[in-house]
């Protein structure tokens, strides 16, 4: 089993729509989880960081950790097409410079105009 | 602000033939630094990391090895490619307390 699983996807949905993507982990020492947006043929991009439990909204994005499901959450509103991309997790047990992070395999999502 | 550069962007090699790729950072100084592989469907897996000059640890047992010869210097090189070295490397940077932030990629095939 992995320790990160995501689900690949692809997922489509119509331009507007609210986007859900998720994550589950097996890691309860997992305490910092990231979203990153990677666009095709580009390095992944800092979406949103968050530590332990909870929500946090930054614009048309907003991340949700429930660490007692071990599962996190990325939600977009509005979505535009700009927002097609591979959307990988992230996670890793503390902040250090050093601490490795742990990645899902991406979801790729597409928005239909 | 800082920023990261990889270079080449894309390289094509024959088999056999050696590699050498380059990032550096700037607008930060003693940063962490990570190599890592992209394959299709299979996520990103970390080759090497660095805490600091000359210091490499190394993830995974390969046909790749990595320096650092500068603070904000990160080098992957090969001596002989494998068709298996083909992917999409990505260097990232990280400062203390920090997640990590990562570059533009090279792609490279080997034929």
């Amino acid at each position: 089993q992995k320790e990160v699983e995501q689900d690949p996807g692809p997922l489509s949905v119509p331009e507007g729509a609210i986007v859900s993507l998720n994550c589950t982990y097996s890691n309860s020492a997992f305490q910092y989880f990231m979203w990153y947006r990677q666009y095709s043929r580009k390095g992944p991009e800092l979406l949103m960081y968050t530590y332990s439990s909870g929500n946090k909204e930054d614009g048309r994005f907003t991340a949700q950790v429930d660490k007692s499901s071990k599962y996190i959450s990325l939600f977009i509103r509005d979505s535009q097409p700009s927002d097609s991309a591979t959307y990988l997790c992230a996670m890793s047990r503390a902040n250090f410079g050093n601490e490795k992070l742990t990645f899902g395999t991406g979801t790729r999502l597409t928005i239909i105009p | 602000s800082q920023t990261i550069h990889q270079w080449p962007a894309t390289l094509v090699q024959p088999v056999g033939s050696p590699l050498s790729l380059e990032c550096t950072v700037e607008g930060t100084s003693n940063p962490n630094l990570y190599w890592y592989r992209q394959a299709a469907g299979r996520g990103l897996q970390l080759l090497f990391y660095s805490v600091g000059i000359g210091q490499i640890s190394s993830e995974v047992p390969q046909n790749l090895s990595a320096s650092r010869p500068q603070d904000r210097q990160f080098i992957l090189s090969s001596k002989k490619l494998l068709l298996s070295d083909s992917g999409f490397y990505l260097c990232a940077w990280s400062g203390l307390g920090e997640t990590q932030y990562f570059g533009p990629g090279t792609r490279l095939l080997v034929l």
